[in-house]
């Protein structure tokens, strides 16, 4: 398994608050994306990034922030978390952004939103 | 805009039965087709994909996935399934996105399979 590892695993929060979810890996791999799991929308790419410092949107992206870093870890922040953003939060990375290559998918994060 | 549609939400089969999972794209250039499966409580791991080359790709566990360029599909297929395929399934395909990819993927199939 690709070493990806997500935390929290499990987050239950109160509408307004800030929250920042981790993606941790150590494939050294350039690629590093944000998605969002709904019932019945499949995943949804919230934000990507293509080096340290290098972020640029994805689809879903209202909302959200991400910051890297370093090369290991991507960051995304809920500025001020709403209901609507209660959802799973699956990071995954890829060794370059070309169309063949394979995503290596993290565990995921359950976001609850009260 | 590329789109991918699985046109089942939920497939319930018996075990040792065959299974079809069906998969259409929209796309009027080439493309990169993935499938992905994703166990209860687990994050998605690739089961196969169509790069180039023969249509017909096979995973290590028994799927088949057939690359139909004239009717935009790729569905998955098993002859025979066990209690442990039962999962949720994704169809994805890779678009371009600015200078770079992403994957754009159905709403995903839940496989269920009885005993």
């Amino acid at each position: 398994d690709a070493g990806i590892t997500q935390s929290p695993r499990h987050k239950v929060t109160e509408t307004g608050t800030p929250v920042t979810l981790r993606c941790h890996q150590t494939e050294n791999h350039r690629y590093m994306y944000w998605y969002r799991q709904d019932p019945g929308h499949g995943l949804r790419l919230i934000h990507y990034s293509y080096g340290v410092k290098d972020t640029d949107k994805g689809e879903v992206s209202d909302g959200y922030s991400v910051s890297r870093s370093k090369t290991e870890d991507f960051l995304l922040t809920l500025e001020s978390a709403t209901s609507s953003q209660t959802s799973v939060y699956f990071c995954a990375i890829s060794e370059s952004g070309q169309g063949y290559n394979e995503q290596f998918f993290g565990p995921g994060t359950r976001l609850t939103v009260l | 805009a590329q789109s991918v549609t699985q046109l089942d939400s939920q497939v319930p089969v018996f075990e040792e039965a065959p299974v079809e999972l069906r998969c259409n794209y929209s796309s009027s250039v080439s493309v990169y087709l993935f499938w992905y499966v994703q166990y209860p409580n687990q994050g998605l791991q690739l089961l196969l994909k169509y790069l180039s080359g023969s249509t017909l790709v096979e995973s290590i566990n028994g799927f088949e996935a057939e690359f139909n360029k004239s009717q935009t599909s790729f569905h998955l297929r098993k002859p025979s399934v066990h209690i442990s395929d039962t999962a949720e399934y994704f169809c994805a395909v890779s678009v371009s996105w600015g200078s770079n990819y992403k994957l754009t993927f159905g709403k995903g199939t839940l496989l269920t399979v009885n005993p």
